[in-house]
């Protein structure tokens, strides 16, 4: 079955560190991925998504690249700021109107 | 306008009792689903209607049983509540275009279900 693997959490960084938060998948075919962000104590909003392999999503300082051949969907931002903190949710979805497969989410805290 | 709403917030309720969660999309989508995420953050889809018709049933528990009176609701009755069943649950909604492989769902604001 299809599956995401997200590294586990919390993430601590200061303001202004560089953000990396790894993704991969397990699908057969070629499905869509999105990053999901959720603040606290609110419901889950999209940050980025990507369609086919070496797309690239972005938003709000944020990127991820679709690797097809490391089954890859890394995010990443270069200076992250105190209103980033939120757990991130990686997904992926085989077809339109299917669920959502998401991975375990990875809470992050920046600090001032 | 809120696209995808959720009533109530939160919800407390005795074990045993049977409650209801309601929500309702304004964005013309086909496709609703309900997802329960536990205390450790983790999202599991529970339920997805298509054109209110059942097409994604996880292995959740005969207590739970959804209702989609039209396309644009899917409500969530559960019976004899127990204590697992505390979580936030979230309903959802995406379109059903074949072509538009690229849909995100729209999320609510989720229902905090405590059970005492």
């Amino acid at each position: 079955g299809n599956s995401v693997t997200q590294m586990e959490g919390p993430v601590t960084l200061s303001e202004e560190a560089f953000l990396t938060i790894n993704c991969t998948y397990t699908a057969t075919g070629y499905p869509s991925l999105f990053w999901y962000v959720q603040y606290p104590g609110e419901g889950l909003q999209l940050l980025l998504k990507a369609t086919k392999a070496d797309d690239k999503g972005s938003n709000k300082g944020f990127e991820a690249t679709y690797r097809k051949e490391t089954t890859s969907f890394h995010l990443e931002k270069g200076s992250v700021q105190v209103s980033d903190s939120a757990v991130y949710f990686c997904a992926l979805r085989k077809a339109a109107g299917n669920k959502l497969t998401f991975g375990g989410g990875t809470r992050v805290l920046v600090k001032p | 306008d809120t696209a995808v709403s959720q009533t109530p917030k939160y919800l407390v309720t005795q074990m045993g009792n049977d409650k209801s969660i309601k929500c309702e999309q304004n964005l013309g989508h086909d496709t609703m689903y309900w997802y329960k995420q536990d205390s450790k953050k983790f999202l599991k889809i529970m339920f997805s209607y298509n054109n209110k018709e059942l097409i994604i049933n996880e292995t959740v528990p005969n207590r739970f049983s959804p209702k989609s009176p039209d396309k644009a609701h899917l409500n969530l009755h559960i019976n004899s509540l127990e204590l697992g069943d505390s979580a936030v649950y979230f309903c959802a909604s995406s379109p059903y275009e074949r072509s538009l492989l690229n849909t995100e769902a729209f999320f609510g604001q989720g229902t905090r279900l405590t059970v005492v």
